[in-house]
C-alpha cells in the first residue's frame, strides 16, 4: 500500500506567482492536514480537511487556501508568493482526523526567489 | 538529503548509550502529546504518543515521560543506534471543536557517534 504521496517534490517559484501543491492520502483515509515547515523549525499547522470540508485553519493569511476532492486527495494553493513562503510543505493523512493515526508525506520543498 | 534544521539544539550520544530528549509545551488544554522523528529529506515519523492523563508510556526502546505540573515532556531512547540519528520533535495535540491540530516544538537534533 502506498503511503502519503505529495507532488511535486521540489518547486522553484518567483515572488508574486501562485503555486498549487498536491497530496494523495493513504487509501481509505478521509482526513488531510497541511503543515508548513520553515528550515530550522517545527511544522506549523495550516489546514485540516475531513470528508471534503475544512475543519480547522491555522494562523495563515488568506493567500493560503486548500480544498479536498471526492477521492480525498487535496490541494494547497498559495497566491502572491513571498520569499518567506519558502518552506517544506507537509501533508498528513488520517482515517478520521486523529493525529495519533496520522502519517506524513515526504513534503514539497518550495523555494521562492 | 536536505537538512531539516541547521541551527537546532544538538544532543550527541555514543552508540549504545541512552538518550534523553526534552521538550517544554505551553497549552494546558492539550489532550495528548506525540513524539516524531524526522530524517533528512523525509516527513515526520510517529514514534510514540501519551495521553494527558498519563505520566509514562513505554514502547520498543523508547519511553515518554509527561510532567504536567511543569509542562515538560521527555523522550528516552535506550541503547541508541546510528539509525536513531535524526531531528526529534514533540507535538501537542489540541482539539478545536471541529479540528485536531498539532503544535510542534522547535526540535532537537540527535547525533549518534560510533
Amino acid at each position: 500500500d502506498a503511503g502519503v504521496t505529495q507532488s511535486p517534490t521540489h518547486l522553484i517559484k518567483t515572488r508574486g506567482q501562485h503555486v498549487t501543491l498536491r497530496c494523495s492520502p493513504i487509501s481509505g483515509h478521509k482526513s488531510v492536514s497541511w503543515y508548513q515547515q520553515v528550515l530550522g523549525q517545527g511544522p506549523q499547522f495550516i489546514f485540516q480537511y475531513y470528508e471534503k470540508e475544512e475543519r480547522g485553519r491555522g494562523n495563515f493569511p488568506d493567500r493560503f487556501s486548500a480544498r479536498q476532492f471526492p477521492n480525498y486527495s487535496s490541494e494547497l494553493n498559495v497566491n502572491a508568493l513571498l520569499l518567506g513562503d519558502s518552506a517544506l510543505y507537509l501533508c498528513a493523512s488520517s482515517l478520521r482526523g486523529m493525529n495519533t493515526e496520522a502519517f506524513f508525506g515526504q513534503g514539497t520543498r518550495l523555494t521562492v526567489v | 538529503g536536505e537538512s531539516v534544521g541547521l541551527h537546532l539544539p544538538t544532543l550527541s550520544v555514543q552508540e549504545g548509550d541512552n538518550s534523553i530528549i526534552n521538550c517544554a509545551y505551553s497549552n494546558s488544554a492539550s489532550d495528548y502529546f506525540i513524539w516524531y522523528k524526522q530524517e533528512s529529506g523525509k516527513g515526520p515519523q510517529f514514534i510514540i504518543d501519551i495521553r494527558s492523563n498519563m505520566d509514562k508510556r513505554q514502547g520498543q526502546r523508547v519511553t515518554v515521560l509527561l510532567n504536567k505540573t511543569v509542562k515538560h515532556l521527555s523522550l528516552q531512547i535506550a541503547a541508541t543506534q546510528p539509525g536513531d540519528s535524526a531531528v526529534y520533535f514533540c507535538a501537542e495535540n489540541i482539539n478545536t471543536g471541529t479540528a485536531s491540530k498539532l503544535t510542534f516544538g522547535t526540535g532537537t537534533r540527535l547525533q549518534v557517534t560510533l
